[in-house]
């Protein structure tokens, strides 16, 4: 059974492009949760999200940064403009409900030159 | 900000069982407690979890306190691939958000 699966795994951007970090959630989950850690911090909830409906995005910076889980394939974070304070790791977690157990993904790890 | 404290690093020797302390004094009762680990560079593993009981799986045991203000997570035959920061997180289940509160968490370092 696959787990969550995010990519890519690295990925390289120049100040100024836009970055799309995809998340395929372990299957039988429906809700899925964007994470970010920013070089030797901890984690922080960026957005939970339902098939085509964002529940919460009360930890997403308010420019630049969107998320999407659509009916169908992966969730999206897509990240414009990028600047070098957007490098980081991204997690995705996944789980079968709300309150359920919530399971990480590998994580994409974004440079901004 | 999260609502548990853990010390910040720990060692422990090959072979022992490992101890990993949390304190959660303002838990309240439809909070559960979850651990995780995060191995470097890798995403976090979900270990553990549970709202008074003990608790015991392949991985680790979870003792909650009578008062459930504090718990203490055990890994039973720690090996070197045990070192990691462990996460103790109180999850509230009411509904509503339900996103993870990650502290600083204890950096637990096995010893050969």
């Amino acid at each position: 059974n696959a787990g969550v699966m995010q990519n890519p795994r690295h990925l390289v951007r120049r100040r100024g492009q836009e970055a799309r970090l995809r998340c395929s959630p372990m299957k039988g989950h429906s809700h899925v949760y964007w994470y970010r850690q920013l070089p030797e911090e901890g984690l922080k909830f960026m957005v939970y999200l339902q098939k085509e409906n964002i529940i919460d995005e009360s930890g997403m910076p308010k420019e630049r940064f969107s998320a999407e889980f659509p009916k169908e394939g992966p969730s999206i974070l897509r990240i414009q403009q990028v600047v070098r304070g957007d490098s980081a790791a991204y997690f995705c977690a996944s789980s079968r409900g709300t309150q359920e157990t919530q399971y990480f993904g590998p994580g994409t790890r974004l440079l901004v030159l | 900000d999260a609502k548990t404290t853990q010390p910040t690093s720990m060692d422990c020797a090959e072979g022992r069982a490992a101890n990993l302390p949390c304190n959660h004094s303002t838990i309240s009762g439809n909070e559960y407690v979850y651990w995780y680990r995060q191995i470097h560079s890798q995403g976090p593993q979900y270990i553990i979890h549970g709202l008074k009981n003990n608790e015991t799986n392949e991985m680790a045991s979870l003792i909650i306190t009578e008062d459930r203000k504090s718990s203490t997570l055990i890994l039973p035959h720690a090996t070197l691939r045990d070192t990691a920061v462990y996460y103790c997180i109180v999850r509230d289940t009411g509904g509503g958000a339900d996103g993870l509160t990650f502290g600083k968490g204890t950096h637990l370092i096995i010893q050969p």
